[in-house]
Parts: structure tokens; sequence; C-alpha cells
């Protein structure tokens, strides 16, 4: 079973650039999180979806900072403009339903964003 | 008071001896308990998961959970230096109806050979 992908596995910008990440889950899953991972700290959830909707959106920032899964499988996640304290690796992670309690959440390699 | 405590570390321990690893939680009502143990520059990966008070074991691994006292422990026994890696302890939380996983700041471990 092929797991989580993500693209690029690495990028560097200027800040004020844009940029996108792209996650595509292991197959049949409905749920898709993004997260935050800046060094020294643990994941911090940014948006999670299950099929095309959004079920929690709650830490991320929507003045710079989108994501869309529009047909329910892959998803982008876009930072415009970024800026200096978005550097971090940005994970996806998906699972088998709805998230809940007894889900197990399996996470893609990341993409480590480095803003200059 | 964060949502997910761990001590950060650097823990280091003997080779072959037991690494033990805490974390407490706020949420009292929280139900789902993981251990991910994260190499440097990868991913995330899960180790272990509990739901019940006790113990859970797994090879090498046990996972212990007391939800009176919001604590839960991973310990590693006959510890190799493969299992030197950052240990992050996540909770399901309830957030506005949602279960969202919330992950400590993690503790970095050093098996010593």
């Amino acid at each position: 079973e092929a797991g989580v992908a993500q693209s690029p596995r690495y990028k560097i910008i200027e800040k004020r650039q844009s940029v996108a990440f792209w996650c595509n889950p292991i197959s049949g899953h409905a749920t898709l999180y993004w997260y935050q991972q800046i060094l020294g700290q643990g994941p911090k959830l940014l948006i999670q979806f299950q099929n095309n909707g959004v079920v929690d959106d709650s830490q991320l920032p929507k003045d710079r900072f989108s994501a869309e899964r529009l047909k329910g499988v892959d998803s982008t996640l876009k930072i415009q403009p970024a800026k200096l304290e978005d550097s971090a690796v940005y994970l996806c992670a998906s699972s088998l339903d709805s998230g809940g309690a007894l889900e197990t959440q399996y996470f893609g390699p990341g993409t480590r964003l480095l803003v200059l | 008071q964060k949502e997910v405590e761990q001590n950060s570390g650097p823990l280091s321990v003997p080779e072959g001896a037991i690494a033990s690893l805490n974390c407490t939680y706020s949420d009292r009502g929280s139900q789902s308990f993981f251990w991910y143990r994260q190499y440097s520059g990868k991913s995330p990966e899960l180790i272990m998961s509990i739901y019940s008070n006790g113990d859970k074991e797994d090879g090498r691994f046990t996972a212990q959970l007391n939800k009176a006292s919001q604590y839960v422990s991973l310990l590693i026994r006959d510890s190799q230096p493969s299992d030197s890696a950052t240990y992050l302890c996540a909770v399901k939380m309830t957030n506005f109806g949602n279960e969202k996983l919330t992950f400590g700041t993690g503790t970095r471990l050093t098996i010593i050979p």
C-alpha cells in the first residue's frame, strides 16, 4: 500500500513570495490533515478535511494560508505572502474514516520550507 | 498550561537499559493516546496507541495510561542505538465536536552504546 505522498520535498523562497505544497493521501482515506512543524516543536494542525469539506481550520492563518481538496482526494496548501516565521516542515497526514477517537493518522514525508 | 506536556530532554540511556518517556495532558475527556517516533529530518511514525487504563505491550515497547492522573508513558526495554530519536506524545482532544490530535513538543532520546 502506497503511503502519503507530498511534493516538493524542499523549498526555499524569499519573504513575501508565494508557495504551494501538494499532498496525495493513502488511497481510500477520507480524512486529510495539514500540519506545521516548527523546529523543536510538535506538529500543529492547520486544517482538516473530510472528503472535500473542511472540518477544522481554527489554527490556519487565513490571511496568508489557504488550502483546498476540491475532489476529495489530493490537496494543496498555499502560503501567500510568506513570512520568515513560516519556515517549518509542512506535514500531510491521512486517516481512513472520519478522524474519530480510535483512528490512526499516517504521515507523509513532509515539505521543508525555508523563507529567507 | 500546555495541552500536552513532555520533558524535551535530551534523555540519555545506556544501550540495553530501559528508557522511560512521560507525558501529561490537560483534557480530562481525552480518550485516545499515541506515541510517535520521529527520526531527525523524517516524518512522525506511529509506534503505539492506547485507549484504556493500564499497560499495553508491543515487542520492546510498553505504553502505560492513567486517565485519573492524566498521564501516559512509554517504556522501551533493551534500548538499542536505533531507538535514538524524538518521541512525540499525541492526544486526541475534542474541539467543537471534532477530534483533534494534539502533540507535545517531543522528548529527544539518545541511546549510548
